[in-house]
């Protein structure tokens, strides 16, 4: 069963970059078919999707962030990371990392997730 | 379209059935998936495609779709169903995933 740990600091000072990696571990990030997504939950709310990227490289956004959100997948490390621009304490959230699994043209799923981290934007 | 909408809470006495429904445009072209969550943890696939359970998922979750409309069933409730159940689809045209705002479902 595929593992997924987030990784990074759990305070950010306004203004500046969240920086947060995700860990896949007991399968390969480069196994087609899955797209690597970053997920967040602002405290008490629902679940927003941020975006996903592939192994190799091709990403999406949503559009209320994509102009502050940068992806990245390195694969020599089994490794995504999630880049967020420009934050302010709106995007105090806990973050997860999931895999995105499509097992046809209808149907799709997030079929693994990471435990979350919480990442507090505080000066 | 990129919006879902479900009921905000419900609530069911132990051992009935509960069901629950999530409605956007985008679920006639793909099938919704559904997710548990407790406090304090990740959320976990309890239900995908037309009514697949993950390994793992007890069998008296359930699913049906019909329209713009899914559903998810829980026959015979249990104390451990309790917690916030969210619904997931994606923008076929855009290819964008999106949740609905989720439901609070309480066993009494």
């Amino acid at each position: 069963q595929v593992q997924l740990q987030e990784s990074g600091p759990g305070l950010v000072k306004p203004s500046q970059t969240l920086s947060l990696t995700c860990t896949v571990s007991n399968g390969s990030i480069t196994r087609g078919g899955y797209y690597w997504t970053w997920i967040r939950q602002r405290p008490g709310k629902g679940l927003e999707w941020i975006g996903y990227i592939s192994y190799s490289g091709t990403a999406l956004y949503n559009p209320s962030l994509k102009s502050r959100v940068g992806m990245s997948v390195d694969t020599s490390k089994n490794q995504f990371s999630l880049n967020l621009r420009s934050v302010t304490a709106a995007d105090t959230a806990v973050y997860y990392c999931a895999r995105d699994r499509a097992t046809s043209t209808v149907t799709y799923y997030f079929d693994s997730w990471g435990q979350g981290t919480l990442v507090f934007v505080s000066s | 379209s990129s919006e879902l909408s479900q009921d905000p809470a419900v609530s069911v006495a132990l051992g009935q059935t509960v069901t629950i429904t999530c409605q956007g445009d985008s679920l006639r072209s793909v099938y919704a998936s559904w997710y548990q969550q407790k406090p304090g943890q990740a959320p976990r696939l309890v239900l995908y495609g037309l009514n697949r359970r993950p390994s793992g998922i007890p069998d008296r979750f359930s699913g049906s779709s019909s329209g713009d409309t899914t559903s998810l069933t829980i026959t015979g409730a249990q104390a451990e169903d309790e917690g916030d159940y969210y619904c997931d689809s994606r923008d076929t045209s855009a290819d964008l995933r999106f949740f609905g705002p989720g439901t609070k479902v309480t066993v009494l």
